[in-house]
Order: C-alpha cells, then structure tokens, then sequence
C-alpha cells in the first residue's frame, strides 16, 4: 500500500514570508512527485513536478526531492494571500496510478 | 480546447437510486481516473482506466462501476447509492504514454445522498 503524508495544517504565513510544505512517501520504488494547488470548491492543479533528486525552481516555486530520505517539499517564496489554498502531494511509480496526500491547507494572512 | 468535461456538476439522490457520471476529455490521453475526496480524505482512487479497453480496480471500488466507452469518455456509475457515497467526485485524464507529465482533473461532481 502506497502511502502519501502530509501534515493537515492549517500552515499560517504572513504576506511576504516562505512557505514550507512537506511531504513523506512510504513506496521506495516512487519516481515522479507532483504539487498540486486546489482552492475551496475546486478542483486540483499542477504546480510543478520533479522527477530528480535535487531542487528544481519555477518562478516563486522550488520543489525539492530528497529520495533516500523519501522526502519531498515546496518552497513558496514571497507568499501572497492568493497562495492560500491546500497543497496536495502526489508520487507515482512508472506509469502506475497517481497517490495523493490528504493535503495541507496554507493560509497567508496579509 | 474543453479540457476534460464531467457532468452532472452537482446531484442530490436517494439511497438506493443509482446514476452514471459522465467523464469526456478532448486532449486525446490514453489514460483517464476516478477519484472522490472526501474532508479531511484527500483523493482516493475509485477506479482507473490505463487505455481504451481496459479497467482496473483503485482503493476504493466497492458500490462503483466503470465504463471505458471509447478514448475519450470514462463514466462511473453507482448501481445503489448509499449515505457513505456522498462526496465530491473528480474524473482526470492523463497523457501515459510519454510519461507522467500532467494529469488534468474535470471540475468535479458533488454528490449528495440522503
């Protein structure tokens, strides 16, 4: 059983400050992680992925994967009361399903 | 470009009506999923086509039933809706056969049961 986890939050920044969302994966054999952002009555979309140990940023965005601790992260810089939203994590092996965490939800306060 | 297109978006039935939701995408993926999430559940996986053709069981399959009718539509049906099927469901379509790349989620259906 794949598992997926991620601590619920609710994660409180204030306007300006670095996110930090983490999350933890059981299967060793994982070997794609996405972020993904869903607002409140909506439904997820991808943030960014990252296939390779190492960080890989995209504008405001750094994921950082660490496999032999089974750790993955993002980083949201100079965060914005736009940003708040829950943050799901989700791993894959090969082509096989895609495993969601429960999600941790962030709010930035302005 | 539509995306991927779920229908009904919002449905209120009866314990023990059955009805089909409908998943149709336009971006000519091989693989398509069902998922409901639940507060506090995060998303679960019902049920997963991995190509036209072909249907496999996710974490949680019982009460459902699924129908890969061709590429691009993907419908779940619940034969005996019961209380415990009340949640918001999500149909995603994913381009598999170059990898895990993005995986494109409807706008979801919000299911009531009483």
């Amino acid at each position: 059983q794949k598992e997926v986890e991620q601590n619920s939050g609710p994660l409180s920044v204030p306007e300006g400050a670095i996110a930090s969302l983490n999350c933890t994966y059981s299967d060793r054999g994982s070997q794609s992680f996405f972020w993904y952002r869903q607002y409140s009555g909506k439904s997820p979309e991808l943030i960014m992925f990252i296939y390779s140990n190492g960080d890989k940023e995209d504008g405001r965005f750094t994921a950082q994967l660490n496999k032999a601790s089974q750790y993955v992260s993002l980083l949201i810089r100079d965060s914005q009361p736009s940003d708040s939203a829950t943050y799901l994590c989700a791993v894959t092996v090969g082509y096989s399903t895609l495993t969601f965490g429960k999600g941790t939800m962030l709010l930035v306060s302005p | 470009n539509a995306g991927v297109t779920q229908t009904p978006k919002f449905q209120v039935l009866k314990t023990g009506q059955s009805m089909t939701l409908q998943c149709a995408q336009d971006m000519n993926h091989n693989s398509m999923y069902w998922y409901r999430q639940d507060p506090g559940m995060g998303l679960r996986l019902i049920y997963y086509s991995a190509s036209e053709g072909t249907t496999d069981k996710g974490e949680v399959p019982n009460g459902y039933n699924v129908s890969r009718l061709n590429k691009r539509e993907f419908s779940l049906r619940l034969e005996s809706a019961a209380p415990s099927q009340t949640s918001v469901y999500f149909c995603a379509s994913v381009a598999r056969d170059r990898g895990w790349t993005e995986a494109f989620f409807g706008q979801g259906t919000r299911l009531t049961v009483v």
